[in-house]
């Protein structure tokens, strides 16, 4: 098992650029989760996924988008980068709600 | 919505020296509490975890009390090493049961030294 995969490792983009962030996962999980992750400020949830065709927004869900058309991926996109989307974005996957698998993470930087 | 708040930011410790992390909560019907590790470059791993119905858990050199009274929860890593040098995680949730929501919110983070 691969686990979560996150694709790219890093990324520069200009102010108003788009782009989705990849996230595939192979342990057959219902739950996926989006989080961004500042420095001091933790983890913060932008969006989640119970099950293919649901997802809700988290507490940070401005400037993102997600979808989740199989059980395996879930994309996030940023249509119009602004410097606030200066971050590194986590992945994860779970079974349940609990015991959350983490890919190894996406830094991007808005320029 | 669920808030959680983790002290210190920092700690450092003497290698063999207890580390004790300490979080509350906000929302009384969170029932999951998990405790993640983050090393350097990478993405949190699960080290423990301990559901609403139980007061304490322990796992060889760390272990995990709940205060649901208080609010509280606190991380317990015994006879520190090196290699517990990383930044952890508290969490809260109220993904189980009937009232599954799945949000998982997580505190600041503690940034651990062990000093050898």
């Amino acid at each position: 098992n691969a686990g979560v995969t996150q694709t790219p490792k890093f990324r520069i983009l200009k102010i108003g650029q788009s782009m989705t962030l990849q996230c595939a996962q192979d342990m057959n999980h219902n739950y996926m989760y989006w989080y961004r992750q500042d420095p001091g400020m933790g983890l913060k949830l932008i969006y989640y996924s119970v099950g293919a065709g649901i997802t809700d927004k988290g507490e940070v869900p401005n400037g993102y988008n997600v979808s989740r058309s199989t059980t395996e991926d879930f994309p996030l996109r940023l249509e119009l980068a602004a410097p606030s989307q200066t971050s590194v974005y986590f992945c994860a996957s779970s079974y349940g709600a609990e015991k959350l698998f983490f890919g190894s993470g996406t830094q991007l930087s808005v320029l | 919505g669920e808030n959680v708040e983790q002290h210190p930011s920092t700690l450092s410790v003497q290698e063999g020296d207890s580390a004790v992390i300490k979080c509350t909560y906000s929302d009384s019907a969170s029932n999951y509490f998990p405790w993640y590790k983050q090393e350097l470059g990478k993405g949190p791993q699960l080290i423990i975890d301990i559901r609403s119905n139980v007061g304490e858990k322990k796992d060889q050199r760390i272990a995990v009390t709940l205060n649901k009274t208080a609010k509280h929860f606190s991380l317990h890593i015994t006879e520190t090493q090196p290699e517990d040098s990383a930044v952890y995680f508290c969490a809260a949730s109220n993904g189980l049961g009937s009232s599954n929501t799945g949000k998982l919110i997580f505190g600041q983070g503690t940034t651990l030294q062990v000093k050898p």
